[in-house]
């Protein structure tokens, strides 16, 4: 099955910070999206991005499918921002379900 | 309105017990989800349902049955649990299926502890 990788795993920002995390994937995909699993546990899509470039507020998303990969850009951090963010892609396997990567962690300090 | 809601938030039981999670949409989906999110925060799709039929089982143990009596609803029953199945159960909808793709909305999660 396709593979999903993030980076970096794990991610420490002072309040007000700019980060990029990425997400390489293995095969061509026809869905691939960024949720946000907050401290409570709830996962919040942000973006549904296969292709092209999207921006949500501070938050902004580019997915390069040709080269096989996403890239999510938060800017000017918070602390609401903290938790897990997560990129799922669905292949062409007829099936629509999404194929997780494992998170990356990110921690934002006052 | 919650989009996708799922009871109970919590479940703790003993080992051996059977028990249900519940999961409805108001969203008019035809494509809803069962996913699992171990200690590792590892993400998994159990099962998959597009108009009350199953499109997909990953392996999943057969004490794991997904019922769905409408459209709006799919229930995942677990027979007789073990101590490994403690996690967050996630349910989720989509427009589309069957190969076409479309945004996945995720319910608030369910989190199942076997003692």
């Amino acid at each position: 099955g396709i593979q999903v990788e993030q980076s970096p795993p794990d991610l420490i920002l002072q309040e007000g910070a700019n980060s990029t995390l990425r997400c390489n994937f293995s095969d061509s995909v026809n869905n691939l999206q960024w949720f946000h699993q907050n401290p409570w546990g709830q996962l919040i899509n942000l973006f549904y991005i296969p292709s092209g470039t999207k921006q949500n507020g501070r938050l902004s998303a580019t997915t390069v499918a040709t080269e096989r990969y996403s890239l999510l850009y938060i800017s000017s951090s918070q602390t609401t921002d903290s938790g897990v963010y997560f990129c799922a892609v669905d292949d062409y396997s007829g099936y629509s379900t999404l194929t997780f990567g494992k998170g990356t962690m990110l921690l934002v300090s006052p | 309105d919650t989009a996708v809601s799922q009871t109970p938030k919590y479940l703790v039981t003993q080992m051996g017990n059977d028990k249900s999670i519940k999961c409805e949409q108001n969203l008019g989906h035809d494509t809803m989800y069962w996913y699992k999110q171990d200690s590792k925060k590892f993400l998994k799709i159990m099962f998959s349902y597009n108009n009350k039929e199953l499109i997909i089982n990953e392996t999943v143990p057969n004490r794991f049955s997904p019922k769905s009596p409408d459209k709006a609803h799919l229930n995942l029953h677990i027979n007789s649990l073990e101590l490994g199945d403690s996690a967050v159960y996630f349910c989720a909808t989509s427009a589309l299926a069957g190969g076409n793709t479309d945004t996945q909305y995720f319910g608030p999660g369910t989190r199942l502890t076997v003692l």
